[in-house]
């Protein structure tokens, strides 16, 4: 079955530490999108591409980046430059019109 | 002011209640989405609706565009309906999708 598979669920590392989060899609989606999730928030738009070799910054994109050299992969870094990066991290995929959004199953990191 | 408002931000019910969650928005759009947010985090897509109503088993979704709401309708509740209730909206340009704050919803039995 398609889908988006993000790995790990979830993630623990230490202050100052780069980390990266592993988001795959085999639905033949254009476009691909991170999001962070806090408590009592919506989710808000870190990064997002539209085709492969290119992306935009979204609207909290300060402390992280991306890559996307294949339309199935879009992982995210969460830099040390993040000051404050322990949340829930979604990825999601859609057709490049933006219809028919798919959602992985987060990746929860927690910074010590 | 979020460009996506919903309400109520908490909802306790009984199993079998009518439920209701409202989303207002304030900008233009070509989509509104309603998903479900369970505790493992995870979200499913309930529908997509750009005019009219939509109906899938006890779920009935609204959409009145000229005043910019919709509505997400539960009929019959169930304790497995307890989940967090996301409205977003896709803007008419671009992909990028707005997102509510969600609904938590429980229903208790």
């Amino acid at each position: 079955d398609g889908g988006i598979t993000q790995s790990p669920k979830y993630l623990f590392r230490k202050e100052g530490q780069n980390v990266t989060l592993s988001c795959e899609q085999n639905l033949n989606h254009d476009a691909m999108y991170w999001y962070r999730q806090d408590p009592g928030q919506g989710l808000r738009l870190i990064y997002y591409s539209q085709i492969v070799n290119d992306f935009q910054k979204g609207d909290i994109a300060e402390g992280y980046s991306v890559s996307r050299e294949k339309k199935e992969s879009f992982p995210l870094t969460v830099t040390s430059a993040q000051k404050n990066p322990t949340a829930f991290y979604l990825c999601a995929s859609s057709i490049s019109q933006g219809y028919g959004y798919t959602f992985g199953s987060g990746t929860r990191l927690t910074v010590v | 002011k979020n460009e996506v408002e919903q309400s109520p931000q908490n909802l306790t019910a009984q199993e079998g209640e009518f439920i209701t969650i409202n989303c207002s928005y304030s900008v233009g759009i070509s989509a509104l989405h309603w998903l479900q947010q369970h505790p493992g985090g995870g979200i499913v897509s309930l529908f997509m609706l750009s005019s009219g109503k939509k109906k899938h088993g006890r779920l009935i979704a609204t959409i009145n565009i000229q005043e910019k709401h919709s509505s997400l309708h539960i009929t019959a509740s169930h304790p497995r309906d307890s989940a967090v209730y996301i409205c977003a909206v896709r803007q008419t340009s671009g992909s990028r999708l707005t997102f509510g704050e969600g609904t938590q919803l429980t229903v208790n039995p």
